[in-house]
């Protein structure tokens, strides 16, 4: 059974602080990881990926990946209150085999 | 990334009664995928729609309560059968290619069931 853990939060940080959010992984076979964000009463909304060790940034956001402990993390530099949402983080394997997890509930405080 | 439009976006429904949900690509794409997503839950994937064939259902979701069809490349439609209060949810229609690119999501459809 593949898995993938999230806390579930609600995770609070100060607007402008740095909001880090982390996911665990079962499978030594995922290849590929996503991060996607979903409003409430919306559908998710992808925002990062990455497939290689190491750090990927994208403007305000920088996804983590470390293999080896089967770990991805997600890091919101600058949080403004629009940043509020459920991050899910998604796992997959070549054969669009997406395992998500349950999300992290994410509130910038203004 | 594809234009993924979803219909119904929400409908309310009576017990056992059926709901046929659409769901239309802007391109062809490869793969589709149905999902459901109960009141504060994270996604649970019902089925993959294959073109041209059966789709492939995930474990505790069957064919006669949920049928697929995928007629073509930019089209797939989802039944929600005999529904039941239990099958209260939001259901996601995303799209997908094979390989490691990600999967987008269609905006969803709200359903309750009285």
């Amino acid at each position: 059974q593949k898995e993938v853990e999230q806390n579930s939060g609600p995770l609070s940080v100060p607007e402008g602080a740095i909001a880090s959010l982390n996911c665990t992984y079962s499978d030594r076979g995922s290849q590929s990881f996503f991060w996607y964000r979903q409003y409430s009463g919306k559908s998710p909304e992808l925002i990062m990926f990455i497939y290689s060790n190491g750090d990927k940034e994208d403007g305000r956001f920088t996804a983590q990946l470390n293999k080896a402990s089967q770990y991805v993390s997600l890091l919101i530099r600058d949080s403004q209150p629009s940043d509020s949402a459920t991050y899910l983080c998604a796992v997959n394997d070549y054969g669009q085999n997406f395992v998500f997890g349950p999300g992290t509930r994410l509130s910038v405080l203004p | 990334s594809a234009v993924i439009s979803q219909k119904p976006s929400r409908d309310i429904c009576q017990r056992g009664t059926s709901l046929t949900i659409q769901c239309q690509v802007d391109s062809q794409v490869t793969m589709m995928f149905w999902y459901r997503q109960q009141p504060g839950q994270s996604l649970t994937l019902i089925a993959t729609a294959n073109q041209g064939s059966e789709a492939t259902y995930e474990s505790g979701f069957v064919i006669d309560k949920f049928p697929i069809s995928r007629p073509n490349l930019t089209f797939s439609t989802l039944t929600v059968s005999n529904m039941s209060p239990e099958d209260s949810s939001i259901y996601l229609c995303s799209v997908g290619d094979r390989g490691l690119q990600p999967q987008h999501f269609g905006d969803g459809t709200r359903l309750s069931i009285l």
